[in-house]
Formats: structure tokens, sequence, C-alpha cells
């Protein structure tokens, strides 16, 4: 069974501090890694994709992979308030995508 | 260059009718993936379509069927619907292969009542 977890959150930031996201993955065989930012009412929209073990470094985020642990992260530096929305792990294997159920991340100004 | 596009925007059926969801990939991109959203699941799998051929399905009945055509436009169909298919309804393509990321249309949200 693919699964993909994540802690529901929500996690609460102030701004300019850094958010730390996190997820677990079951499925050994699975090939490549994704963080989708999804605001309220709105599609997932694409931020970050990984592939080999490692950090990757992208503007303000960070995503961090680690398949020995089975373990993906995001990092988020200097969060601002229009950082608050639900981030989605995903995990392709093949073809499928599976998302975790998301974290909501608040940001206080 | 245009993003997925995906029509209706919104729709409202009742129980027992059927509905048809339309799904344009970016242009070049020849996967297409379709996901059903609801606050209680998250975000699931329905299936997958490349070149015209279902690639992969998940774990939905046989009410939920789709298909692609010759442009790699997709559509989906949803017969006999049910109160609790009511759920915002999502397209993603790619290029082909396991490591192409996926892009996300606005979607379609189903209200059935």
């Amino acid at each position: 069974q693919k699964e993909v977890e994540q802690n529901s959150g929500p996690l609460s930031v102030p701004e300019g501090a850094i958010a730390s996201l996190n997820c677990t993955y079951s499925d050994r065989g699975s090939q490549s890694f994704f963080w989708y930012r999804q605001y309220s009412g709105k599609s997932p929209e694409l931020i970050m994709s990984i592939y080999s073990n490692g950090d990757k470094e992208d503007g303000r985020f960070t995503a961090q992979l680690n398949k020995a642990s089975q373990y993906v992260s995001l990092l988020i530096r200097d969060s601002q308030p229009s950082d608050s929305a639900t981030y989605l792990c995903a995990v392709k294997k093949d073809s499928t995508l599976t998302f975790g159920k998301g974290t909501m991340l608040l940001v206080s100004p | 260059k245009a993003g997925v596009t995906q029509t209706p925007r919104y729709l409202i059926k009742t129980r027992g009718q059927q509905v048809t969801l339309s799904c344009s990939p970016i242009s070049g991109h020849r996967s297409v993936s379709w996901y059903q959203q609801t606050p209680g699941q998250g975000l699931q799998f329905l299936f997958e379509y490349f070149s015209e051929t279902q690639r992969n399905k998940g774990n939905f009945p046989g009410r939920f069927s789709g298909r692609q055509f010759s442009n790699s436009r997709s559509e989906m169909n949803v017969s006999t619907l049910e109160l609790g298919d009511s759920a915002l309804y999502l397209c993603a393509s790619s290029w082909e292969g396991t490591y192409n990321e996926q892009f996300f249309g606005p979607g379609t949200r189903l209200t059935v009542l």
C-alpha cells in the first residue's frame, strides 16, 4: 500500500522565521518527490521537485530527501504571510503520483 | 505558454445524472492524470492517460471513466452520480516519463444534490 504521511498541522510560524514541513513515504521504490502549495479554493501549484538524496535549493525554498529514511522535507526561509497555505507532499512511482493529505502552514505578521 | 485548462469550472448535478469534464493539457504534454479532491480524503488518483491509452487506474468504481484524444485532450465521465461524488476534480499534465513534473489545471468543482 502506497502511503504518504504528513502532519496535518496547522504549523504556525511568525513572519521571517523558518518553516519546516515533513513527509514520510512507505514505498521504497518511489522515484521522484514533489512539493505542491495549495491556497484555499485553488488548485495545487508545484514549488519543488527532488530526485536524489540531499538538498535542493530554489530561492527561499529548500527540499531535502533521504531515501534510506524514506523522508522528504521542505524548508521555507524568511516565511511571509503569503506563504500561508496547505503544502502537499507527493511521491511518484512510474507514472502515478501519490499525495499526502497536506500540512497547513500559517505565517503570522 | 498556456497552462492546463479545465471546463467547466463549476457544475451542479442531481443524483443519478451523469457528467463529463474536459481537460486540455499544456502544449506538448502527452500525459494527463485525473484526481479527485475532497476535504476528508485529500487528493486521490483516478487515472492517467498517455497516447490515448489508460496507463494507470486508481481505486475508484467503474462509474468513473475517461478517455484521451489524439491531440492529448482528455475527458472524464462520471455516471449515476452519488452525493459522495461532490468534489474538486483536478487534471494534471506532464511530459512522458517517471521524473517529469505534473502541472495542475484550475479544477472543476462538482456539486451533487
